[in-house]
């Protein structure tokens, strides 16, 4: 079975810190894929970032970058120069690439940017 | 701009009544997951259809819950009957149904039963 552990509950920082959100998976799979979801008060879940096992490369995205490592099964995210706009809950998620496409969620980290 | 559409997007309803939500998958993505949202459990996976066939639906409530897809364009999500319990947020999500693709989920249909 997999699962994906977000071990932060909450974080709240001021406007413009850096911040980083700790996701980390098990599986016993050797091939999978993992995922960044947001979901800002309005509700919907919006996908961020997928990435497959098979790249361990780090991504960056504007001020969004990802640091995969297989060694610690850990895939977190971090904020530079954060926004109030960044507030949401930010999802881990993971899904086998053998079979359906379906998701295992984290429980989320809820982080609130302050002005 | 393709996106999944869900309805309604807020319900409220007595105990005992059937709930029917309703989600139109991208046109063209095979693949629909059904997924329930709580405070307690989280973002659970109740059941998935590819190409109109259900693959699993261990994770939903057989005795009350229920999943079809009539058609390429429509899946439902039926409760009878509703309890307290089943207030949650509902999310359908689809997907192409190749590997390399994300699911893109709709807005979602609250769920109040009192």
């Amino acid at each position: 079975a997999q699962k994906v552990t977000q071990a932060q509950t909450e974080i709240s920082v001021v406007e413009k810190e850096d911040v980083t959100l700790d996701c980390v998976y098990e599986t016993r799979d050797t091939t999978y894929y993992l995922f960044w979801y947001k979901q800002p008060p309005s509700g919907e879940l919006v996908f961020l970032i997928r990435r497959n096992s098979f790249d361990e490369q780090n991504e960056i995205s504007g001020r969004y970058s990802w640091n995969f490592q297989k060694s610690t099964s850990s895939f977190n995210f971090t904020i530079t120069a954060s926004q109030v706009v960044d507030s949401a809950v930010y999802f881990c998620a993971l899904s086998l690439i053998q079979g359906a496409q379906k998701l295992v969620f984290g429980q989320g980290t809820r982080l609130t940017i302050n002005p | 701009d393709a996106r999944v559409t869900q309805t309604p997007r807020h319900k409220v309803t007595e105990m005992g009544q059937e709930v029917t939500m309703r989600c139109q998958p991208i046109l063209g993505h095979n693949t629909v997951f059904w997924y329930r949202q709580t405070m307690m459990q989280g973002l659970e996976l109740l059941a998935y259809f590819r190409n109109r066939a259900p693959l699993d639906d261990s994770g939903m409530p057989k005795d009350r819950f229920s999943a079809e897809m009539p058609d390429a364009t429509l899946a439902t999500l039926k409760i009878q009957p509703s309890e307290p319990r089943d207030s949650a947020v509902y999310f359908c999500a689809s997907a192409a149904g190749n590997m390399n693709t994300e699911a893109f989920f709709g807005q979602g249909t609250r769920l109040t039963v009192v």
